[in-house]
């Protein structure tokens, strides 16, 4: 089936270093979601992009949608401890009707020292 | 609002019992999904009702059951469930499912239901 590419799989940093995080595919997404997910919550929609190049921001949050639009990365500036948690990507094939289907990366977990 | 909510929160079942997970939302959305999650693992898609009519099964196996009364509701009806059942799963909304760009596939989770199957 198809697959995200997600990296890294680990981080382990300073509070207040920034944080970079990627998702990489060999299809063509149509659209590309970030999300962040605490242990037994559920996961919370970060960033959404839609075209092709878009940069968005979401207060310390970056995400860009990739020009060749098969990939995304996520930075996250001034590091604070409630950033720790798995962050996902997920993306949407560039292709009709895909029945709501959405590919998850495998995640990237973030252990933030404070 | 983007508000999925889940109940029960926790559920404990051995494998000869009956039980269902319910699942609300009242953002007008038509499409509902239900996802089973293992720990540190993404979720994986078990079903997608759009319009209240169940349009994608991922091969799940009969004992888990869904139903969707009507477009604000989902259930999962679970039976004769084995402990490898056991884990997060996650209820997820968007407008539709039509797979163009735009916001309308955008999925907003709940919280999850933590299964524990004895």
């Amino acid at each position: 089936g198809q697959q995200l590419n997600q990296s890294p799989q680990s981080m382990f940093i300073q509070e207040g270093e920034d944080v970079s995080m990627n998702c990489t595919s060999s299809s063509i997404f149509n659209t590309w979601l970030w999300y962040k997910q605490d242990p037994g919550e559920g996961p919370v929609l970060l960033i959404a992009l839609y075209k092709a190049g878009e940069l968005t921001s979401n207060g310390r949050l970056t995400a860009q949608f990739g020009i060749t639009r098969k990939d995304s990365f996520l930075n996250i500036s001034a590091s604070i401890p409630s950033d720790v948690g798995i962050y996902f990507c997920a993306g949407r094939l560039g292709v009709y009707n895909q029945g709501g289907k959405l590919i998850f990366g495998q995640g990237t977990e973030l252990s933030v020292k404070p | 609002d983007t508000e999925v909510t889940q109940t029960p929160k926790h559920l404990v079942m051995g494998m000869t019992n009956k039980k269902s997970l319910k699942c609300e939302q009242h953002m007008g959305h038509r499409a509902m999904y239900w996802y089973k999650q293992k720990a540190k693992k993404p979720p994986e898609l078990m079903f997608v009702y759009s319009y209240e009519k169940l349009s994608i099964n991922e091969s799940v196996p009969s004992r888990f059951s869904p139903e969707c009364p009507n477009s604000s509701l989902l259930n999962l009806h679970l039976h004769a469930l084995q402990p490898e059942d056991s884990a997060l799963y996650l209820c997820a909304s968007s407008q539709g499912t039509l797979g163009l760009a735009g916001k309308g596939d955008t999925q907003y989770f709940g919280p999850g239901t933590r299964l524990t199957v004895l």
